[in-house]
C-alpha cells in the first residue's frame, strides 16, 4: 500500500526530554511537511523539505529540528527548548512543492503530551 | 499577514440538507484552493482542489471559487451524519514554493 506513515501515534514526554517524531513515505513524492495543530486552530507550518538534504524553516521552527537523509524519511526531534510541545503533529508529503495543482496528502499524525 | 477565515460552526443541518462551508482569504494572487475532511482525532484528508474561477463537482460535494471577491466554498448536497467533522480550507498563497495556509475548520453537525 501506497501513503505516509508516522509513528508513534502517541508520545509522552518529560519536560527536558528531545522526543524524535516518525515520518515515512513510499509515494515517491519529494516535498515533505511538518505541521502542528493545537485546539481549535489551523494547522501551522514547522518545517519542510523538497528535496533530499534540503530543509526550510516554516511559520513555528524554534524548538524543532529535521532531517532529511533520505528521500522517504522526514524525521522531526521536539527538543526541550520548545516551551509548549503538547499538540497534535501532523506530517504531509506532496510531488514536488511547487507546482500550482501540487497537493499536500497527511499522515495519519502523533499525539504528543508533556508529562 | 496571510489569513484564511472560516467560521468555527458548528455548523448544524439535518440529515438530506445542503450543507454551505465557507472561507475568505486575504491573498489576491493565490492560485489553488483546497478543502480538506478531519474527524475527530483524525489527520485531515482531501476532498477537493479547485484553481479556476467558478464550480466543480465532485460526487455530493461542489466547490465553489471567487478570486475576485477572494472567496471559497464547499456545498455538500445530500448532507449524511458521516459527513460530521471539521473542514478545513486551504489556501496556496502565492510566491515561491507550495506554502498552504490553513483556516481554523469549521465543524460540521449533521443531524438524523
Amino acid at each position: 500500500d501506497g501513503g505516509i506513515t508516522q509513528s508513534p501515534k502517541y508520545l509522552f514526554r518529560k519536560e527536558g526530554q528531545n522526543v524524535t517524531l516518525s515520518c515515512e513515505q513510499n509515494l515517491n513524492h519529494d516535498a515533505m511537511y511538518w505541521y502542528r495543530q493545537d485546539p481549535g486552530q489551523g494547522l501551522r507550518l514547522i518545517y519542510y523539505s523538497q528535496i533530499v538534504n534540503d530543509f526550510q524553516k516554516g511559520d513555528i521552527a524554534e524548538g524543532y529540528s529535521v532531517s532529511r537523509e533520505k528521500k522517504e524519511s522526514f524525521p522531526l526531534t521536539v527538543t526541550s527548548a520548545q516551551k509548549n510541545p503538547t499538540a497534535f503533529y501532523l506530517c504531509a508529503s506532496s510531488i514536488e512543492g511547487h507546482l500550482l495543482t501540487d497537493t499536500q496528502y497527511f499522515g495519519p499524525g502523533t499525539r504528543l503530551t508533556v508529562l | 499577514q496571510k489569513e484564511v477565515e472560516q467560521n468555527s460552526g458548528p455548523l448544524s443541518v439535518p440529515e438530506g440538507a445542503i450543507a454551505s462551508l465557507n472561507c475568505t482569504y486575504s491573498d489576491r494572487g493565490s492560485q489553488s484552493f483546497f478543502w480538506y475532511r478531519q474527524y475527530s482525532g483524525k489527520s485531515p484528508e482531501l476532498i477537493m482542489s479547485i484553481y479556476s474561477n467558478g464550480d466543480k463537482e465532485d460526487g455530493r460535494f461542489t466547490a465553489q471559487l471567487n478570486k475576485a471577491s477572494q472567496y471559497v466554498s464547499l456545498l455538500i448536497r445530500d448532507s449524511q451524519p458521516s459527513d460530521s467533522a471539521t473542514y478545513l480550507c486551504a489556501v496556496q498563497f502565492s510566491g515561491g514554493y507550495n506554502k498552504l495556509i490553513f483556516g481554523a475548520g469549521t465543524r460540521l453537525a449533521v443531524h438524523p
